[in-house]
């Protein structure tokens, strides 16, 4: 199956800096990315949806300012998380659209984020 | 609103137990449905999907059934060992890409 891998696996900052995280489709071209947010023992939640070339969509309650996205490639796409306070810490899963509404979505293994 | 909710929300079973999960949707209008494993601290595993036009799939002991004018599906695991011991989640995919997540069971198969 495809493959999506997330980078890095586990980040640990101070609060006020910035954290960069990429997803990577490594087989395919995806060019629709979408990025969730996975508080303890609660499900997924869709932050944005990330197009190649485009800017991205992003859910009611979501700071586009705080929470940038960038899909600069059919294999690519960054969410960096600025200035990250104690509340931002969470794990952070990306999927990649394999093409068409048929198709399955594949996960990244997430990113877990932990701001002091 | 489109909401997807999951019963039990945790079950523990003795291992060799045939068990089923279910999961509801508000919103009959899908595209697909797809269930997900997700081991604590990990992420997602896909398991089975299944389109709006099918009925059940299957997957080694693993069967998922779709009722969609019920709004339900249920995800079926034979002989239950521990090693099936995760979090399953059921999503569900709309119009538009993104897929909108049920809480998710937590399965606990006791050896």
């Amino acid at each position: 199956g495809a493959v999506v891998s997330q980078h890095p696996s586990r980040v640990i900052c101070k609060s006020g800096t910035s954290v960069k995280i990429e997803c990577r489709s490594l087989d395919f071209q995806a060019t629709t990315m979408f990025w969730y947010r996975q508080f303890p023992k609660q499900s997924l939640m869709l932050m944005a949806t990330s197009n190649e070339g485009s800017k991205a969509t992003y859910e009611q309650g979501v700071e586009k300012d705080k929470f940038l996205i960038n899909h600069a490639s059919l294999t690519l796409s960054t969410l960096t998380v600025t200035s990250a306070h104690p509340e931002d810490s969470s794990f952070y899963i990306c999927s990649a659209d394999g093409g068409g509404w048929k198709s399955e979505q594949f996960f990244g293994p997430g990113t877990r984020l932990t701001v002091l | 609103k489109q909401e997807v909710t999951q019963i039990p929300a945790a079950l523990s079973v003795p291992e060799g137990e045939n068990l089923v999960l279910n999961c509801s949707f508000t919103d009959s209008a899908i595209y697909n449905l797809q269930w997900f494993r997700q081991d604590p601290g990990k992420g997602l595993t896909s398991l089975l999907l299944i389109q709006s036009s099918q009925r059940e799939q299957t997957s080694g002991r693993l069967n998922a059934s779709l009722d969609k004018s019920s709004g339900r599906s249920t995800l079926y695991i034979a002989a239950s060992q521990p090693g099936d011991s995760a979090t399953y989640l059921c999503a569900v995919r709309y119009g538009g890409q993104n897929f909108v997540f049920g809480p998710g069971t937590r399965l606990s198969v006791l050896p």
